[in-house]
């Protein structure tokens, strides 16, 4: 049972243009929600987070959404460059430490 | 400042034998994670520790054996590796409940 979801495993997005990666849940205990990016050969590093009271967390490029009715988070990156290019992970958690994480989807941008 | 070191980077097993995979961190961190990434399966909890003696099981403990005698090391040992555990295992440091976590680069691991 697949308790956060990341229906698309892959996006291609022009360079300057916005990236949207999607992530859905079924657990409504989750109050806290994570996204990382990982490239080749290195492990995750985490991006941003949004706590469950929320419903938008902005830091420079990047934007979480959180619509927790639907129980979907969006990650939106504006503009999107190259060296965005990785696999992004969602993750979530409730109440604990244990992580519960997204299959991935891999976003190519190109020039 | 190296962060969180994994090694060895690449094992390559025979079925049945054991193996210990090193973590360390020098970032200070109480709490320290292991995880497996399998294909279209994302990251999955294997154990994790709050603290110098103190371990707890995650999603996919089964096989795996854990112990933190010191803050800075949280080695995962294999006792009779398995076709299975093929994996890439990460470790992952962060300081405190519900703070983002640092990762390793990972070690792959193949079993034969």
């Amino acid at each position: 049972d697949q308790q956060v979801k990341q229906n698309s495993p892959s996006l291609s997005v022009q360079e300057g243009r916005i990236s949207i990666l999607n992530c859905d849940y079924t657990n409504s205990m989750f109050d806290y929600f994570l996204w990382y990016k990982k490239y080749p050969a290195e492990g995750p590093t985490f991006l941003i987070s949004i706590s469950s009271i929320k419903d938008k967390n902005e830091d420079g490029r990047f934007t979480v959404f959180l619509n927790k009715s639907a129980k979907h988070l969006s990650l939106h990156i504006v503009p999107s460059q190259p060296g965005d290019s990785a696999v992004y992970f969602c993750a979530a958690r409730h109440n604990t430490d244990k992580l519960i994480f997204g299959t991935g989807t891999r976003l190519q941008v190109f020039p | 400042n190296a962060g969180v070191t994994q090694t060895p980077k690449f094992q390559v097993l025979k079925t049945g034998q054991s193996m210990t995979l090193q973590c360390a961190q020098d970032m200070n961190h109480e709490y320290m994670s292991w995880y497996r990434q399998d294909p279209g399966m994302g990251l999955r909890l294997i154990h994790y520790s709050v603290g110098a003696g103190i371990t707890d099981q995650g999603e996919v403990p089964n096989g795996y054996n854990v112990s933190r005698s010191t803050t800075e090391d949280f080695p995962l040992r294999l006792l009779s590796a398995a076709p299975s555990q093929t994996s890439v295992y990460f470790c992952a440091t962060y300081p405190g409940q519900g703070q983002p976590q640092h990762f390793g680069d990972g070690t792959r691991l193949s079993i034969l």
